[in-house]
């Protein structure tokens, strides 16, 4: 089955514990992407990678990292987290050519920092 | 680059009645739009989109959506609205980078049986 898996689902941490939240998807896609989602601000691109070593900065990079070493994955890193970081994260992915297409997009991950 | 924005953060319909949620665009090209649903408690799923061509998209679920230049709309629309089709919607499009994307605030959808 065609997916985009993210671990954990949910996440309760304290501020400035360091954390990964994994992203893999098994549809050989070039491009991976991550957005959070808040209430009354909508889907904000986190990062994008448009294949293996390249990735670029979305709207709100600040406080996050990510690496892509490998087609299949794209781990987000949140190196030291803040509360200001709780949310709801979102990876995707499509074909680089089905970007403006149709973007797959994984159950999410609701991290809490205290 | 281009940019959405969503000016309802809510609607309610009627079951059986249509509806419409609202999209307006900003952009200096030719504009590239699309809508995402996502119902509770699960990721966004694609509706449909608008590259070029017919002013009228159809997509899944019984969707529509019309692309109005003049009025730098993109509103989604469907003719008789179920009450499964309560969700929160998303348009969307190119961002200010080559290969980003944006997104607008969403519409929360009610449809009251």
């Amino acid at each position: 089955e065609a997916q985009v898996t993210q671990n954990p689902r949910y996440l309760i941490t304290v501020t400035g514990k360091k954390l990964t939240v994994t992203c893999s998807q098994n549809m050989n896609h070039e491009y991976m992407s991550w957005y959070r989602q808040d209430p009354g601000l909508g889907l904000r691109q986190i990062y994008y990678s448009m294949n293996v070593e390249v990735t670029d900065k979305g709207d709100v990079p600040e406080g996050y990292k990510v690496s892509r070493k490998e087609k299949r994955n794209f781990p987000l890193i949140l190196e030291s987290p803040s509360p200001n970081q709780t949310s709801l994260y979102f990876c995707a992915s499509s074909s680089l050519t089905g970007i403006w297409e149709t973007q797959y997009f994984g159950p999410g991950t609701r991290l809490l920092v205290l | 680059a281009q940019s959405v924005a969503q000016p309802e953060d809510q609607v309610n319909v009627a079951e059986g009645n249509p509806l419409t949620v609202k999209c307006t665009y900003s952009v200096s090209g030719n504009p590239y739009l699309f809508w995402y649903v996502q119902y509770p408690n699960r990721g966004l799923q694609f509706l449909l989109k608008y590259i070029t061509g017919d002013n009228l998209v159809k997509g899944s679920y019984g969707f529509e959506a019309e692309f109005n230049k003049s009025q730098t709309s993109f509103h989604l629309k469907k003719p008789s609205a179920l009450v499964s089709d309560s969700a929160l919607y998303f348009c969307g499009g190119p961002g200010a980078g080559s290969y980003q994307l944006t997104f607008g605030k969403g519409t929360k959808l009610s449809v009251i049986p």
